[in-house]
């Protein structure tokens, strides 16, 4: 199984709601991260999980915040978005290190969701 | 941090015949470099990568092709066909561990007409 699962597929929502995006692998991946990608943009980094715990945060608003609850989920509650919060919202998986020598880096990507905030 | 050029942002060709896109980098410890194929509605979805021992890779209509010295590599494809229609990014990348950062290039929206 080489698919990385998101749900759900699309969520609109007002600036007052609290919502929930899921990602899911089963591909014994051990590093998960959250993208942010606006049209005609290319995704742009927002959080890194390596071993279920957060390595990188890229300064993102505390109004988004993730979870790495076991080693194949990964959450991002949502609360209090504004209106340019709108946006595809992309999980994607890489392998465990010693899985890396000699091979390829490659992140596996879910097919996100698009999220609206109105 | 990597800063990362992607050219051409457009390309239109007739099917058939071939496309090259180049990504230019700044981190000269970059070692991974990537390239990714979005379809409309998808997420990006892996179609070639090399690493940095390595001066070129063909798979079947794709290749890629990397030049360190000058910090840049290119992705080839040829025989286009309809379906090679999509948004293409590279991403170069350092690093041997998990979790690494990936800087996309801003993308190539590719478009092969019938």
């Amino acid at each position: 199984d080489t698919e990385v699962t998101q749900t759900p597929k699309h969520l609109v929502m007002g600036m007052t709601n609290k919502k929930s995006l899921k990602c899911e692998q089963h591909m014994g991946h051990r590093a998960m991260y959250w993208y942010k990608q606006k049209a005609k943009k290319p995704p742009e980094l927002m959080f890194v999980y390596s071993y279920e715990k957060l390595s990188i945060n890229e300064s993102v608003p505390s109004r988004f915040s993730p979870e790495c609850p076991n080693s194949s989920l990964l959450n991002l509650h949502l609360h209090a978005l504004q209106p340019e919060d709108s946006a595809l919202y992309l999980c994607a998986s890489s392998p465990r290190p010693r899985e890396l020598a000699g091979g390829r880096i490659q992140q596996y990507f879910g097919p996100g969701t698009r999220l609206t905030v109105t | 941090g990597e800063n990362v050029e992607q050219h051409p942002s457009t390309l239109s060709v007739q099917e058939g015949d071939s496309a090259v896109i180049k990504c230019t980098y700044s981190d000269s410890a970059s070692n991974y470099f990537p390239w990714y194929k979005q379809e409309l509605g998808k997420g990006p979805q892996l179609i070639i990568d090399i690493r940095s021992n390595v001066g070129e890779k063909k798979d079947q209509r794709i290749a890629v092709t990397l030049n360190k010295t000058a910090k840049h590599f290119s992705l080839h494809i040829t025989e286009t066909q309809p379906e090679d229609s999509a948004v293409y990014f590279c991403a170069p990348q350092r690093g041997e561990t998990s979790g690494s950062r990936l800087t996309f290039g801003e993308g190539t929206q590719l478009t092969v007409n019938p």
